[in-house]
C-alpha cells in the first residue's frame, strides 16, 4: 500500500514569494490533515479536512495561508507571501476517520522542508 | 493549552534497554500515541494506549497511567537503527497534540 505522498521534498524561495505543496493521501482515507514542525519541535496542526470539507483550521494563519482539498482526495497548501519564520517542515498525515472517538491512527508522508530566505 | 514534556536527549548502548518518559496536562484525553522519527523523514506509529496499562509490542512497549497523566515508551534490545526522535502525542478527540519529541542516539 502506498503511503502519504508529498511534493516538493524541499523547497528554498525568497521571503514575499508564494509557494504551494502538495500532498495525496492513503487510497480511502477521508480526513487529510497539514501540520508545520519547527526544528526540535512536534508537528503543530495547521487544518483538518474530512472528505473536502475543512473542519477544523483555527490555527491556520488566514491573512497569509490557504489550502483546499479539492474532491476529497489531493489537497494543496499555500503561503503568500512568505516570511522568514515560515522556514519549516510542512507535513500531511490521513487517516480513516469512521466515527468520533474511535481508534484513528494517522499516517505521515514525508514532508517538504521549506526555507525562506 | 496543552502541556506534553519528554526529555530532550537520551543515549544509550547498542542491546541495552531505554525508557522515554511522557507526561501530559490537556483539557481532555482520548488516548496517547508514540511515534518514531528519523531524521528528515515522516513520524511513523509505534503504539497507541488508551487503557492504563502495558502495550508490547516486539521490542517496543508503551505504558499508561491516565490517573498520573503519564506514558513510557520503552525500547528494549536497542540497534543503531533505532536511533531516532520519539514524540509522544495525546489525543483529543481527532486532534494530536504533540511533546517536543525524544532524541535517542545509540552507540555502539
Amino acid at each position: 500500500e502506498a503511503g502519504v505522498v508529498q511534493s516538493p521534498r524541499y523547497k528554498i524561495i525568497e521571503k514575499k514569494q508564494p509557494v504551494a505543496f502538495w500532498c495525496n493521501p492513503i487510497s480511502g482515507h477521508n480526513t487529510l490533515y497539514w501540520y508545520r514542525q519547527n526544528l526540535g519541535q512536534g508537528p503543530e496542526l495547521l487544518i483538518r479536512y474530512e472528505n473536502e470539507e475543512a473542519v477544523d483550521d483555527s490555527q491556520l494563519p488566514k491573512d497569509r495561508f490557504s489550502a483546499e482539498r479539492l474532491k476529497g482526495v489531493d489537497s494543496t497548501l499555500k503561503i503568500q507571501p512568505a516570511e522568514l519564520g515560515d522556514s519549516a517542515v510542512y507535513l500531511c498525515a490521513s487517516s480513516f476517520r469512521l466515527s468520533a472517538g474511535g481508534m484513528e491512527t494517522q499516517y505521515f508522508g514525508p514532508g517538504t522542508r521549506l526555507l525562506v530566505l | 493549552g496543552q502541556n506534553i514534556d519528554q526529555p530532550t536527549e537520551m543515549t544509550a548502548t547498542e542491546g541495552a534497554i531505554v525508557q522515554i518518559n511522557c507526561t501530559y496536562q490537556t483539557s481532555g484525553f482520548n488516548g496517547l500515541f508514540w511515534y518514531q522519527q528519523h531524521a528528515g523523514e515522516a513520524p511513523t506509529f509505534l503504539s497507541y494506549n488508551v487503557l492504563d496499562g502495558l502495550e508490547e509490542k516486539g521490542r517496543f512497549s508503551s505504558f499508561l497511567s491516565r490517573s498520573k497523566g503519564y506514558s513510557y515508551l520503552l525500547l528494549k534490545e536497542l540497534q543503531m537503527k533505532d536511533s531516532a526522535s520519539y514524540l509522544c502525542a495525546v489525543r483529543l478527540d481527532y486532534k494530536l497534540s504533540f511533546g517536543a519529541g525524544t532524541t535517542v542516539t545509540v552507540r555502539a
